[in-house]
């Protein structure tokens, strides 16, 4: 089975300063990796992927992501945060041949940047 | 990105009625969707797959007559909460993806349904 976890309920910075937002993952063979972002009341609105290649992904909103296969971690980060980053973060697996619909979500890391 | 909008944002009824809310990717076509339902400070539960032209796949535990699923077109499917009761209280999201993409979801704003 595959499996999420989001260690951080919380995460504070301050804007300007980087920040990241940690995920660890475990799935059987080679893993897609996703992380999305969530504002109040809000749907989900994808940020950045990993599939395949470089382990150093870009994605939206200045957010990029690491890939590291030893660790089983993507961690999301950001340079520079802005108050404008403030919201809920998910991370999310899914084995390469698996359905999109059985992507495993983490509980969520809530990002609170203050100025 | 690809489009997804969900309608309504907001509905409330009372208790023993039935709510339809409806699923619509406005720029692509998308055979199979997915239905999640999302507590408080919680993750995303997924509910149901719909695929179009055929039944729906629910996960389990999931009440398959209480919680309808049609799929009647490419462009949209629809979740029907039958008979609410206040415990059905909850944001459901709808999701679908691109055909021949590698997998990102794209989601719908979210439907709060508050059952009096």
């Amino acid at each position: 089975a595959q499996s999420v976890a989001q260690p951080e309920d919380q995460v504070n910075v301050a804007e300007g300063n980087p920040l990241t937002v940690k995920c660890t993952y475990s799935v059987s063979g080679n893993p897609y990796l996703f992380w999305y972002v969530q504002y109040p009341n809000r749907g989900l609105q994808f940020l950045l992927k990993y599939i395949t290649g470089d382990n150093l992904v870009k994605g939206s909103y200045g957010f990029e992501a690491e890939f590291n296969k030893s660790q089983t971690s993507f961690h999301l980060k950001k340079p520079s945060a802005l108050v404008s980053d403030s919201a809920l973060y998910f991370c999310a697996v899914r084995a390469y041949n698996t359905n999109a619909g059985k992507s495993t979500f983490g509980d969520g890391t809530t990002l609170t940047v203050k100025p | 990105g690809a489009v997804v909008s969900q309608h309504p944002s907001r509905v409330i009824c009372k208790s023993g009625t039935s709510v339809k809310i409806e699923c619509r990717s406005l720029d692509f076509q998308a055979t199979t969707m997915f239905w999640y339902r999302q507590f408080p400070k919680q993750s995303l539960m997924l509910m149901a797959t719909s695929n179009e032209g055929s039944k729906a796949t629910y996960e389990q535990g999931v009440e398959k007559d209480k919680f309808l699923i049609n799929h009647a077109s490419l462009t949209l499917s629809t979740l029907t909460v039958t008979s609410a009761h206040p415990e059905d209280s909850s944001f459901y999201i709808c999701s679908a993806t691109r055909t021949g993409s590698t997998g990102e979801l794209f989601f719908g704003e979210g439907s709060r349904l508050t059952v009096l």
